[in-house]
């Protein structure tokens, strides 16, 4: 079993719909996830960090971590063409940038 | 704002050929990574620096040098290119012990 799971769609949506991307993980000693963003030929991009569980809010962007399920979520309201990118999750047990695991990512495409 | 800076872009060598890619930051961050991103695996990490004057190795160093010229500049050498290296690199940086990570654009590299 892989330590982080992401599907990697691709998920289509019109413009304005609420969309949920997900990953699930294995290692128990996750504490700190991240979303990244990724335009097409582009670097990542941090979008949101979280600490332990609970929610985050930025604008438009939800990051909720469910650790007793492993289960990690970003929601995006009011979905824009602007968003259409790859999102990675990524997580570690510590603060370390070197033991962060990145999911595959999950490719957005919004439709206008 | 430059950020992380990385140099060439886009590369097209020949098996058993060498090269150099180059990193740069302003951030003044004390830790700078190097990964390779293929479709379908995600992003991997070769090596690392923690500090200047250090480097390790990360999940996928085989085939690869680093060198951490200074603070801001972290390089990375492939010294016999093999078609497997085929991959897009992308130099990132971070203060010590964070995992909140600063991407490059990323350099498109080709053997053939």
């Amino acid at each position: 079993q892989k330590e982080v799971e992401q599907d990697p769609g691709p998920l289509s949506v019109p413009e304005g719909a609420i969309v949920s991307l997900n990953c699930t993980y294995s290692n128990s000693a996750f504490q700190y996830f991240m979303w990244y963003r990724q335009y097409s030929r582009k670097g990542p991009e941090l979008l949101m960090y979280t600490y332990s569980s609970g929610n985050k809010e930025d604008g438009r962007f939800t990051a909720q971590v469910d650790k007793s399920s492993k289960y990690i979520s970003l929601f995006i309201r009011d979905s824009q063409p602007s968003d259409s990118a790859t999102y990675l999750c990524a997580m570690s047990a510590n603060q370390a940038g070197t033991a962060l695991i990145f999911g595959k990512g999950t490719t957005l495409s919004v439709s206008s | 704002n430059a950020g992380v800076t990385q140099t060439p872009k886009f590369q097209v060598l020949k098996t058993g050929q060498s090269m150099t890619l180059q990193c740069a930051q302003d951030m003044n961050h004390n830790s700078m990574y190097w990964y390779r991103q293929d479709p379908g695996m995600g992003l991997r990490l070769i090596y690392y620096s923690a500090s200047e004057g250090t480097t390790d190795k990360g999940e996928v160093p085989n085939g690869y040098n680093v060198s951490r010229l200074n603070k801001r500049e972290f390089s990375l050498r492939l010294e016999s290119a093999a078609p497997s290296q085929t991959s897009v690199y992308f130099c990132a940086s971070s203060e010590a012990g964070e995992g909140q990570l600063f991407f490059g654009e990323g350099s498109r590299l080709t053997v053939l």
